[in-house]
């Protein structure tokens, strides 16, 4: 079956605009992630989704990040009022769920670039 | 709090020669354990894992890691070095007690293949 997709690939927008990225996740995950991975950060956990359990957004790094996830598939993740310090890949992944090391799926990222 | 270090940025092998990339944990619970490879313009691939089962683990094209708890490590291996070995390897880990399984990045290690 398909794997973890993102849209788009790549973003380039102006610093101040808002921005959407789109994962869609293997169907049936009920687990879905959203990480960055940036030049002198490495890789970092954004937000989690279980279910329709209240996501964890721990990792979202300010007020300006949001993410939804609408009927228990497909999320949105919002950047709004872009920084430059925002270009980064956005990687997402789900998995089955529950505890035991159950392997994430990573998509191909979207590439953001603020300018 | 959890945390992995890769004590490596980078490490040159010759291909046909032992690979070896190390990693340390840091846990309050028992942990999962993961190997990911991210080659070049792809997506983020799981190597091995880790989940309290038998200590050393076995993964796909050749590699292979042990847990040793009393060592907090989890360094990955490979008897001989392919050139299609040469990518960034990343150590991670999750705590996964709670069904919340964010994974935590290392730094990663950049393997190069010498011909």
């Amino acid at each position: 079956g398909a794997g973890v997709s993102q849209s788009p690939s790549n973003k380039v927008t102006e610093k101040g605009k808002d921005v959407e990225l789109r994962c869609d996740p293997i169907s049936g995950h009920t687990a879905l992630y959203w990480y960055r991975q940036s030049l002198g950060q490495g890789l970092e956990f954004l937000i989690y989704f279980q279910g329709n359990s209240a996501p964890d957004k721990s990792g979202l790094p300010s007020d300006r990040f949001s993410a939804e996830r609408t009927g228990g598939s497909v999320s949105t993740l919002t950047i709004q009022r872009t920084q430059q310090e925002d270009s980064a890949v956005y990687l997402c992944a789900s998995s089955s769920g529950g505890a035991g090391g159950n392997e994430q799926f990573f998509g191909p990222g979207t590439r953001l670039t603020v300018l | 709090a959890q945390s992995v270090t890769q004590l490596d940025s980078h490490v040159s092998v010759s291909e046909g020669t032992p690979v070896l990339l190390r990693c340390n944990y840091s846990s309050s619970y028992s942990p999962s354990l993961f190997w990911y490879v991210q080659h070049p313009n792809k997506g983020l691939q799981l190597l091995l894992k880790y989940t309290s089962a038998a200590t050393l683990v076995k993964g796909i094209n050749g590699f292979e890691a042990e847990f040793k708890k009393s060592e907090t490590s989890f360094h990955l291996t490979k008897p001989s070095a392919h050139m299609s070995d040469a990518a960034e390897y990343f150590c991670v880990v999750s705590d996964g007690n709670f069904g919340n399984e964010k994974l935590t990045f290392g730094t990663g290690t950049r393997l190069t293949i010498i011909p």
